[in-house]
């Protein structure tokens, strides 16, 4: 089954303790993105990903970091997270027409993070 | 860069009224257009979408049309059901180059009463 596949669901930190959500696709999609969902604010871009070891910041990147070794993974990091990264995170892949242009993007579950 | 202006919710329905939820974008060149729908708990996934101008996209009796000349793409339906009620988010993508940042609509909560 075609599915992009997030870690943890849910997490409850304290503030400075550093943490990684995992993020896996089986669709071999070049395209990966990580975005946060909070309310009134809708969904916001934090980091994309155009292929294997190429990223790029979003709109919101301050905090937070990612890589991308291999294609089908995309973790992102949160070296000391902040109470403000209280958040719901979804990770995302698509497909690139011509290289360069990202079609349906396919989203994991969401990821709920509380730090308090 | 590019932007998307989405109608704000909470748009409340009776069971069988008919829905329109607006989307304005700008965007340089000619991005494809998407809906996306998000039911309670659960991530988000493609409604429709459309990737040129006067397309229609459809899917589960909504629609909409790619109106380049007033750059929408208006999503509507005839007659909901309480099991469409969700969130809604319209979303441009982008043509070209690296440019691969992506944005999304701030959603339309939509609640559907029997």
């Amino acid at each position: 089954e075609a599915q992009v596949t997030q870690n943890p669901r849910y997490l409850i930190t304290v503030t400075g303790k550093k943490l990684t959500v995992t993020c896996s696709q089986n669709m071999n999609h070049e395209y990966m993105s990580w975005y946060r969902q909070d309310p009134g604010l809708g969904l916001r871009q934090i980091y994309y990903s155009m292929n294997v070891e190429v990223t790029d910041k979003g709109d919101v990147p301050e905090g937070y970091k990612v890589s991308r070794k291999e294609k089908r993974n995309f973790p992102l990091i949160l070296e000391s997270p902040s109470p403000n990264q209280t958040s719901l995170y979804f990770c995302a892949s698509s497909a690139l027409t011509s290289g360069v242009h990202a079609i349906e993007q396919f989203f994991g579950p969401g990821t709920r993070l509380t730090v308090l | 860069g590019n932007s998307v202006t989405q109608m704000e919710g909470p748009v409340t329905l009776s069971e069988e009224a008919f829905l329109t939820i607006n989307c304005t974008y700008t965007a340089t060149g000619y991005p494809s257009l998407f809906w996306y729908v998000q039911y309670p708990g659960e991530g988000l996934q493609l409604l429709l979408k459309a990737t040129k101008a006067d397309d229609k996209g459809s899917n589960k009796g909504f629609e909409a049309t790619y109106r380049k000349e007033t750059t929408s793409f208006h999503l509507e339906k005839g007659s909901v059901q309480v099991s469409d009620s969700a969130v809604y988010f319209c979303a441009p993508s982008h043509y070209g180059g690296s440019q691969g940042n992506l944005i999304f609509g701030k959603g339309t909560k939509l609640s559907v009463k029997p």
